[in-house]
């Protein structure tokens, strides 16, 4: 079965450093990768998606990531966190064109003063 | 512009009851998702809709689950004789084409508790 895994659960960082949360997914058929953010209580947002055009994809809010298919890996980074960064990241995949995605289970990023 | 909503927010069912989710997607909307994420755990498909047709619901983890979307709009999410590992929250989520996967807009979820 085809998998995601985001490789930490949570991330700490102080405000103002950068910001790198990991993802790495099974199979390297036809991937549609995205990144999307929770903030507590609020639905879940579209930070980015990769669709096979650019393999550096820019998001909202300074985000971007890097579709490296050698390595099946699709990391988040951002080059200074702001506290309002602070939220739950789920990366998501869908092979082959189905309109079902997988879910990672979520990595927790806390912003320190 | 109303983004999806979802209701109730909380709700709380003892044991073998019976409840019902409501899902109002966002307008012209064609695509409607259904997913369970379980505390600590990312969304987990259930059942999607293109308009009012259930084209998947290979993630319903038993028969006491049920979905509509009648009209192709509201979709309500019902389950029957709840169970403890029932409890979860359930998002509803639409996108604007079908198909391949794009964009999906997420409601704030419907927090269940059975007791």
């Amino acid at each position: 079965a085809q998998s995601v895994t985001q490789l930490d659960s949570h991330v700490s960082v102080s405000e103002g450093t950068p910001v790198l949360l990991r993802c790495n997914y099974s199979s390297s058929y036809s991937p549609s990768l995205f990144w999307y953010v929770q903030h507590p209580n609020k639905g879940l947002q579209l930070l980015l998606k990769y669709t096979s055009a650019a393999t550096l994809v820019k998001g909202i809010n300074g985000f971007e990531a890097e579709f490296k298919k050698s390595e099946t890996s699709f990391h988040l980074t951002k080059p200074s966190a702001h506290m309002s960064d602070a939220a739950e990241y789920f990366c998501v995949v869908s092979w082959g064109g189905s309109y079902i995605p997988t879910f990672g289970r979520g990595t927790s990023l806390i912003v320190h003063p | 512009g109303a983004g999806v909503s979802q209701s109730p927010r909380y709700k709380v069912a003892k044991r073998g009851q019976d409840v019902a989710l409501r899902c109002d997607p966002i307008s012209g909307h064609v695509s409607l998702f259904w997913y369970q994420q379980a505390l600590g755990q990312g969304p987990e498909f259930l059942t999607y809709f293109q308009n009012e047709a259930q084209l998947d619901k290979s993630g319903l983890p038993s028969d006491r689950f049920f979905a509509e979307r009648p009209e192709g709009s509201v979709s309500t999410l019902k389950i029957q004789r709840t169970q403890q590992e029932d409890s979860a929250v359930y998002l509803c989520a639409s996108s604007l084409g079908s198909g391949v996967v794009i964009e999906q807009y997420f409601g704030p979820g419907t927090r269940l508790t059975v007791t």
